[in-house]
């Protein structure tokens, strides 16, 4: 079945990157979104790529795709406290009209 | 705001209650979802609706009956809830579920519940 993996805590220092990691099973996904939830509110919808797509750059978010090994990162370049959340990974499944399958979340915590 | 609603906010009930949780959007949606999120727990998917019809209810027990007169709204009825059914109750609305469609989820901003 349909799996999305992420490690559930990241820390790092402000001014640094951060990578944010997730592993995918379902070879038909067809995008892949990063979501990111503050505390206390729901799910915000960061950014998110294709899979004919290998990087997406927004700003600070940079999305890398590696289809061979369904492998999706998220790096934030110069991390802030205000980034401070959890992250989420989800696949979208063809087979299933494009329903998302989401991760665990990744709990990043940025110290000053 | 997202562009879907949800209210109330916060809700404390008895075990013996029943109340109501509601879900609005106007985005023209036509898919909407209820997800479970409980401290230390990953998202869990409770019910699909696409098109107002039921899609997927994923053992969720029947103290919780999900109802979506239109495309617009969904509703979460809550009866007899356990302690264990405290968590944030999360809506989500997307274009459709259809083959070959790829929509991403927009998310309310959830129903903090705890049953006493």
């Amino acid at each position: 079945g349909e799996d999305v993996e992420q490690s559930l805590f990241l820390s790092v220092r402000e001014g640094d990157s951060s990578v944010i990691n997730c592993t995918y099973t379902d070879s038909s996904s067809t995008y892949l979104y990063w979501y990111k939830q503050e505390p206390g509110a729901g799910l915000q919808l960061l950014t998110y790529i294709f899979s004919n797509m290998d990087m997406k750059q927004d700003q600070r978010l940079t999305v890398l795709l590696n289809k061979k090994d369904k492998h999706l990162s998220l790096r934030i370049a110069d991390t802030q406290t205000g980034d401070s959340a959890i992250y989420f990974c989800a696949e979208s499944i063809d087979n299933q009209g494009g329903k998302l399958i989401f991760g665990q979340g990744t709990e990043l915590s940025v110290k000053p | 705001e997202t562009g879907v609603t949800q209210t109330p906010r916060h809700l404390v009930m008895g075990m013996t209650n029943k109340k109501s949780l509601k879900c609005e959007q106007h985005l023209g949606h036509n898919a909407m979802y209820w997800y479970k999120q409980s401290a230390k727990k990953p998202l869990e998917l409770m019910f699909v609706y696409n098109f107002k019809e039921q899609t997927e209810n994923n053992s969720v027990p029947s103290r919780f009956s999900p109802e979506c007169p239109n495309s617009s709204h969904l509703f979460l009825h809550l009866h007899t809830l356990q302690p264990e059914d405290s968590a944030l109750y999360l809506c989500a609305s997307s274009q459709a579920l259809q083959t070959g469609t790829h929509y991403g989820y927009t998310f309310g901003s959830g129903t903090r519940l705890t049953v006493v």
